[in-house]
């Protein structure tokens, strides 16, 4: 049980186009899902935390209006990147959480977006 | 500030005992994880610690101490196969986690 998905897991796109990213829990209801980012060798960075019908609290420094997260089901969550660059090339990791037990995250595989 | 310190990179030979220290400052506490995490694949739960002492599972037992902000992640046996970051996690008092940069584990022949 608790299996989150993502999709796609490997996307390459041109400089200027947008790429969603979809995480999907598949046998639970999440409440509460989150997206980070990760930067080779780096440690996951937290950009946002969505609540299922309610909008996204992104955390400092990263940009709502470029990093568009939509949460519009129980168990889907999608991370819209708008006019990628390639600075944003990176690995989109989601998680997904439940009310019964705020400590635990289900990871999903991640995304790996190249921007040329 | 928050801040989760672990090593960057350790060696061990295969069959040996590893350590992986963690100390932490966060703004509250209510748990501290250990994940795996393979290059290139999404991190992958090992352990959670929310009292003072030593969670045994399998090859893989994690330490927790409150007071002093510390945990370790005990590996035993060591196998090719747990060559890869193991990360530190504390669950601060927003139920946000919180992550260390993570250590490179480089089993060795």
């Amino acid at each position: 049980g608790a299996v989150v998905s993502q999709h796609p897991s490997r996307v390459i796109c041109k400089s200027g186009t947008s790429v969603k990213i979809e995480c999907r829990s598949l046998d639970f209801q999440a409440t509460t899902m989150f997206w980070y980012r990760q930067f080779p060798k780096k440690s996951l960075m937290l950009m946002a935390t969505s609540n299922e019908g309610s909008k996204a609290t992104y955390e400092q420094g990263v940009e709502k209006d470029k990093f568009l997260i939509n949460h519009a089901s129980l168990t889907l969550s999608t991370l819209t990147v708008t006019s990628a660059h390639p600075e944003d090339s990176s690995f989109y990791i989601c998680s997904a959480r439940t009310d019964r037990d705020y400590n635990e995250q289900f990871f999903g595989p991640g995304t790996r977006l190249t921007v040329l | 500030g928050q801040n989760i310190d672990q090593p960057t990179e350790m060696t061990a030979t295969e069959g040996a005992i590893v350590q992986i220290n963690c100390t932490y400052q966060t703004s509250g506490f209510n748990g501290l994880f250990w994940y795996q995490q393979h290059a290139g694949e999404a991190p992958t739960f090992l352990s959670y610690n929310v009292l003072d002492g030593l969670e045994e599972k399998g090859r893989f037992s994690s330490f927790l101490s409150r007071s002093k902000g510390y945990s370790y992640l005990l590996l035993k046996e060591l196998q090719m196969k747990d060559s890869a970051s193991y990360l530190c996690a504390v669950t601060n008092s927003n139920y946000q986690l919180i992550w260390g940069a993570g250590t490179k584990l480089i089993i060795k022949p």
